[in-house]
C-alpha cells in the first residue's frame, strides 16, 4: 500500500499569512493526488485534484502543486474559514485509496 | 444536484452485524463507481470499500476483507454496506461517496453524505 505521509501534523497560524502544507508518497503516485478539507462535524471537501486542479467553487487562493512523491497546498492569504484539517489522498494505485494522516490548521 | 443520504448507524455488539444504506439522488445513480469510507473519532478518512457502475467489480481493503460486503440496486439507486463480525475497531462514521469524471479522468471521492456513525460496543 502507497503511505502518504503530511507535514507538519499542527500548523499555527496568523490570518491573512500564507500556509503550505506538504504531503510526500512512499513511491510515485504521478499526479494522482487530492487534498480535501475538513471541518468539525461535516464530511471531507474536496479541494484539489490531480494535484493542482481546483475543485468547483474552491477559491483561488488554494493552489495544490507537485508530482511523483512530493506535493504541496499553499493556501494564500489565509480566512477564518480555512481553519481546518487538510488531508492529501492517493488514487494512482488502489485497492486500497491511502489517505494521509492530515494536517490541522490553527489560528496563531 | 448530487445528493447521498447515509442511514443505518447505531449501537452494535461486537461480534454483530449491521447493514448501511446510502440513497443517491441527483445524478445517474448507476453510471457511477461507488465508495464507503469510514472515520474513527480523531482519526483521518479510511477508503474500505468500492463496487463498480455495474456492481460486477467490488474492492475491499484488507481490514474489512471476509466480513463486509458492498452492494448496490441500480433501479433504487441505493448503496449498501452490509457489516459482519463486527469489531470496537470498526467504530467511525461511514461515508457514502461518489466519484466524477471531470476533464476525461475518473476522480474518484469527488461527492459525500453526511456520514452515520456506528458504534462497536457492548
Amino acid at each position: 500500500d502507497i503511505v502518504l505521509t503530511q507535514s507538519p501534523a499542527t500548523m499555527s497560524v496568523s490570518p491573512g499569512e500564507r500556509a503550505t502544507l506538504s504531503c510526500r508518497a512512499s513511491e510515485s503516485i504521478n499526479i494522482n493526488l487530492a487534498w480535501f478539507q475538513q471541518k468539525p462535524g461535516q464530511a471531507p471537501r474536496l479541494l484539489i485534484h490531480g494535484a493542482s486542479t481546483r475543485a468547483t467553487g474552491v477559491p483561488d487562493r488554494f493552489t495544490g502543486s507537485g508530482s511523483g512523491r512530493e506535493f504541496t497546498l499553499t493556501i494564500a492569504s489565509l480566512q477564518s474559514e480555512d481553519f481546518a484539517v487538510y488531508y492529501c489522498q492517493q488514487y494512482n494505485n488502489w485497492p486500497p485509496y491511502t489517505f494521509g494522516q492530515g494536517t490541522k490548521l490553527e489560528i496563531k | 444536484e448530487v445528493q447521498l443520504v447515509e442511514s443505518g448507524g447505531r449501537v452494535v455488539q461486537p461480534g454483530g452485524s449491521q447493514r448501511l444504506s446510502c440513497s443517491a439522488s441527483g445524478f445517474s445513480f448507476g453510471s457511477y463507481a461507488m465508495f464507503w469510507v469510514r472515520q474513527a473519532p480523531g482519526k483521518g478518512p479510511e477508503y474500505i470499500s468500492s463496487i463498480s457502475s455495474s456492481g460486477g467489480s467490488e474492492y475491499y481493503t484488507d481490514s474489512v476483507k471476509g466480513r463486509f460486503s458492498i452492494s448496490r440496486d441500480n433501479s433504487k439507486n441505493i448503496l449498501y454496506l452490509q457489516m459482519n463480525s463486527l469489531r470496537p475497531e470498526d467504530s467511525a462514521v461511514y461515508y457514502c461517496v461518489k466519484e466524477e469524471a471531470i476533464s476525461g479522468l475518473v476522480i474518484p471521492f469527488v461527492s459525500w453524505g453526511q456520514g452515520t456513525l456506528v458504534t462497536v460496543s457492548s
